[in-house]
């Protein structure tokens, strides 16, 4: 029983192309989020989402595109991919209710994306 | 001055020794702060929260000093498994929301 799953786990590609990754969480929590990592190993928050709508919007190009179907899926749409986007992109959940220490966020297993 | 900074490391230690390390962080209004743990190639992974007056668990120990602004990590006796990079998070709050904070990562090699 996953809690939050991402496919696919690796993704190697080519500059210029399209690519989407898909989170889903089985969790029962209203907030998701994306997180890049790249090789100095900083993690840095990109988007989130509550209930389908978008709460943070960190300063990310605008060839990423995060789309919410529904509370339980946030998927990451990047277009025209750049060398610089090669990164370990991590999903995660909480729930945002409750006292702040208690909102622990629940980590996907991460996509290794390799732009060439 | 980063909003929040940690010793990358790494730090090796000996299997059973004590080891500790610190988290500074910039903003006062920080709100709540915790410790994450990341295996190699693994998703990052909540250690424990931790609480204005200090807390225990089992062999961890966290402490906040809000008047110098930094959190501390104390692993006694550590075991081989404890072999990870130590993420220190913080809430800032941020409308009417929060946001978290992630530090950089403190590198932690056990040997045996």
């Amino acid at each position: 029983d996953t809690a939050v799953s991402q496919t696919p786990k690796y993704l190697v590609t080519q500059m210029g192309n399209d690519k989407s990754i898909k989170c889903e969480q089985n969790l029962g929590h209203d907030t998701m989020y994306w997180y890049k990592q790249d090789s100095k190993k900083f993690l840095k928050i990109m988007f989130s989402y509550n209930n389908k709508e978008l709460i943070i919007n960190e300063t990310v190009p605008n060839r990423f595109s995060p789309k919410s179907p529904d509370k339980a899926h946030l998927n990451l749409h990047i277009n025209s991919l750049e060398l610089g986007d090669s990164a370990v992109y991590f999903c995660a959940s909480s729930q945002d209710k409750g006292p702040p220490l208690l909102r622990e966020q629940y980590f996907g297993p991460g996509t290794r994306l390799t732009v060439t | 001055r980063k909003e929040v900074e940690q010793d990358p490391g790494p730090f090796n230690v000996p299997e059973g020794a004590t080891v500790a390390f610190n988290c500074t962080y910039s903003n006062s209004a920080s709100q709540s702060f915790f410790w994450y743990r990341q295996d190699c190639r693994k998703e990052p992974k909540l250690l424990m929260s931790v609480y204005s007056s200090g807390n225990e668990d089992g062999r961890f120990t966290a402490q906040l000093n809000r008047a110098s602004q930094y959190i501390s990590l104390l692993i006694r006796d550590s075991k081989l498994s404890d072999s990870a990079t130590y993420l220190c998070v913080l809430s800032l709050p941020r409308d009417s929301n929060y946001q978290l904070i992630w530090g950089a990562g403190t590198k932690l090699i056990i040997k045996p």
